[in-house]
């Protein structure tokens, strides 16, 4: 069965300017969490979708947003990138999100310069 | 953000040698589980643990979930280059704000020397 999905898998950007990354889940699974991973924070929880609708946020700013389609497919937004956003970015499926398996996709590196 | 305590931060051993890693927390998980990273790749799941006291194996690999529900434990037996990477372990709950949220260590870097 095939597993996560992430595109694109690596991307250069602009400070200023926005991204969208797209994840998709393994079939069946309802459950998509996003998370960042820099070396100096380690692996951080932006938020959570369970059928179409946004469960769990973590604390990143508003400039980060997220929505998932009746697929189960997710995508993420930043918008107005910093370079502090660089980073490895993440998607995890799951069956049900909460105490269930998590899987990951291969990650998106954004790179702001 | 909450960080579980991982330790040791990095390992350097023989091949051959046994591995031993672990997970503390000031709070309570129901779950938990551990996962390897190569460089610029995701987190693969290696165990997941569901039970306080709970002994999983997966090949070479033991896990535990400790009784308290606050530690968690991994056991790499006859390490070989292929163990080269970083592990992490990482908690997690069901519901309100815990939906969909992995808490991680900040990882163990293996490194093993043939």
């Amino acid at each position: 069965k095939a597993g996560v999905t992430q595109t694109p898998r690596y991307l250069i950007k602009t400070r200023g300017q926005q991204v969208t990354l797209s994840c998709s889940p393994i079939s069946g699974h309802r459950s998509v969490s996003w998370y960042q991973q820099t070396p100096g924070q380690g692996l951080q929880f932006l938020f959570e979708y369970f059928s179409e609708t946004q469960r769990n946020k973590g604390n990143f700013p508003g400039r980060f947003s997220g929505r998932q389609f009746s697929n189960s497919r997710s995508e993420m937004n930043v918008s107005t990138l910093e370079l502090g956003d660089s980073a490895l970015y993440l998607c995890a499926s799951s069956f049900r999100g909460g105490e269930s398996e998590a899987f990951f996709g291969q990650g998106t590196r954004l790179t702001v310069v | 953000g909450q960080q579980l305590n991982q330790s040791p931060q990095s390992m350097f051993i023989q091949e051959g040698e046994d591995v031993s890693m672990n997970c503390t927390s000031s709070s309570i998980f129901n779950t938990w589980l551990w996962y390897k990273q190569d460089p610029g790749e995701g987190p693969v799941l290696l165990i997941a643990l569901y039970k306080a006291g709970e002994l999983t194996s997966n090949g070479r690999l033991t896990a535990q979930f400790g009784i308290t529900r606050k530690d968690s434990f991994l056991n790499i037996s006859a390490s070989i280059p292929s163990d080269v990477g970083i592990y992490f372990c990482a908690g997690a709950n069901a519901g309100g704000t815990s939906y969909g949220k992995l808490t991680f260590g900040q990882g163990t870097i293996l490194t093993v020397h043939p």
